[in-house]
């Protein structure tokens, strides 16, 4: 399984943009990127996903680098709810029987009032 | 129903006992998934199913954990003579699709296992 690497932790003032990095460079051809986030005390929320071309919706955006290797998550402006830790995942798409998202550490946001 | 819920929200049982966890996937779902979270940030998937079918048990610890998704029930997953490093927040997870573009998981809010 392909795996990611984000920083442990980052901050963001309020109403700022923020930039979660995530890295993959063992990526392979047919793994989707996705990014989950777990507010405290609740289970993982889905955020966003995509292949190649840089995907929006109305909670983020998702910019691809071009060689896939690296991916960004951005919040708009970030606001007090979005303190998460923030999950890139690589989701194989290939072949049978094999369904389950390898979580990586993640990304502790902190958002400062 | 339009969430994943997971019951009971806590367990906590004495070494050795057996713990039975429950997860009612979204309506229509065919796909449920569970994961267990044993320190903050670290998951670790255990078992996927479509329908009642066990779609990939990769994860699961054989010999004292078992799972099950039948019609009609919530799924549920059983350890067996639970032990101390069995103390964990279980997640399952629900899913629509398995097509890549509309493909997105839906997490309950978990059952936190406490083995004492």
């Amino acid at each position: 399984d392909a795996k990611t690497t984000q920083p442990n932790s980052m901050e963001s003032n309020e109403e700022e943009p923020v930039h979660l990095p995530c890295n993959h460079s063992t990526i392979s051809g047919t793994d989707y990127i996705h990014w989950y986030r777990q507010l405290p005390s609740q289970g993982p929320e889905y955020v966003i996903h995509g292949l190649t071309s840089n995907v929006n919706n109305r909670m983020a955006s998702l910019a691809i680098a071009e060689d896939r290797k690296s991916s960004t998550l951005i919040l708009h402006r970030a606001t007090l709810r979005d303190a998460a830790v923030y999950y890139c995942i690589l989701r194989d798409i290939r072949g049978s029987g094999t369904y389950k998202y390898i979580f990586g550490t993640g990304t502790r946001l902190k958002v400062l009032a | 129903g339009e969430e994943v819920a997971q019951t009971p929200k806590h367990l906590v049982r004495g070494e050795g006992q057996k713990a039975k966890l429950y997860c009612a996937p979204i309506k229509g779902h065919s796909y449920v998934f569970w994961y267990q979270q044993v320190l903050k940030n670290e998951f670790k998937f255990l078992i996927s199913f479509q329908n009642e079918n066990v779609f990939d048990e990769t994860g699961m610890p054989k010999e004292r954990f078992s799972a099950k998704c039948l019609p009609n029930s919530p799924c549920s997953l059983e350890i067996q003579a639970t032990k101390l490093e069995d103390s964990a927040v279980y997640f399952c997870a629900s899913s629509q699709s398995i097509a890549a573009l509309d493909e997105k998981l839906f997490f309950g809010s978990g059952t936190q296992l406490s083995v004492l």
